[in-house]
């Protein structure tokens, strides 16, 4: 079974800030990865999808890569505002996808 | 398009009634998923549908979970009898297949958040 870790399991920093956003994955026999967003007592919303063929993936201030041989994918975002503050969740999978336990972003102003 | 939409919000029942959460995927999507969310176990996947049929039940914890998908526009979760340890926050998204048919981006309702006294 698919094992997904995210690093740190939270994180507050200054706006304006660049930050990284980890996520680790057991099998590297994946097929899809995405970063979502959800924000208290909402549902998941979509930030990037990257497909296996794809090593990375950008959308505005956001920058997501990853590196199959290495089992590992980042979320960059950059110039952090305090509406960036959420929980942020990354999934691999294939139809299938598992999900990590997320990394919950503080941006204070 | 208004996006997966999910009823009820919010469900309150008492442990040993039987609960029915409802779905209905975005128009033209093939796949729909059911996930619940926990804090203990975060965010598990139960099952899967492509065109209407179940492919993965394998997250269905037990055998008083039942999910049916009648038609492309509506698909049932059930829990029957429902205990304490049912209460969570239940999703349902869609995706297309995307060009490889490994999935393009999963669209999720905004969940039905149970609580089992």
């Amino acid at each position: 079974k698919q094992e997904v870790t995210q690093i740190p399991a939270a994180l507050s920093v200054p706006e304006g800030e660049n930050l990284v956003l980890n996520c680790s994955f057991t099998d590297s026999a994946i097929y899809n990865l995405q970063w979502f967003r959800q924000d208290p007592g909402k549902g998941l919303t979509s930030l990037l999808l990257i497909q296996s063929s794809q090593r990375e993936q950008t959308s505005g201030r956001l920058n997501a890569s990853l590196d199959k041989s290495s089992g590992r994918s980042t979320l960059y975002i950059a110039a952090s505002q305090p509406g960036d503050s959420a929980t942020y969740l990354c999934a691999v999978g294939f139809n299938k996808f598992y999900f990590g336990s997320g990394t919950k972003l503080n941006v204070k102003p | 398009d208004a996006g997966v939409i999910q009823s009820p919000r919010h469900e309150v029942t008492e442990m040993g009634q039987e609960v029915t959460l409802r779905c209905k995927p975005i128009s033209g999507h093939d796949y729909l998923f059911w996930y619940r969310q926990t804090m203990m176990r975060g965010l598990e996947l139960l099952i899967y549908f492509n065109n209407n049929v179940p492919i993965d039940d394998s997250g269905m914890p037990e055998d008083r979970f039942s999910a049916k998908m009648p038609n492309a526009s509506f698909s049932t979760l059930k829990i029957q009898p429902s205990e304490p340890r049912d209460s969570a926050v239940y999703f349902c998204a869609s995706s297309t297949p995307g060009l490889a048919g490994g999935g393009e981006t999963q669209y999720f309702g905004p969940g039905t958040r149970l609580l089992v006294l």
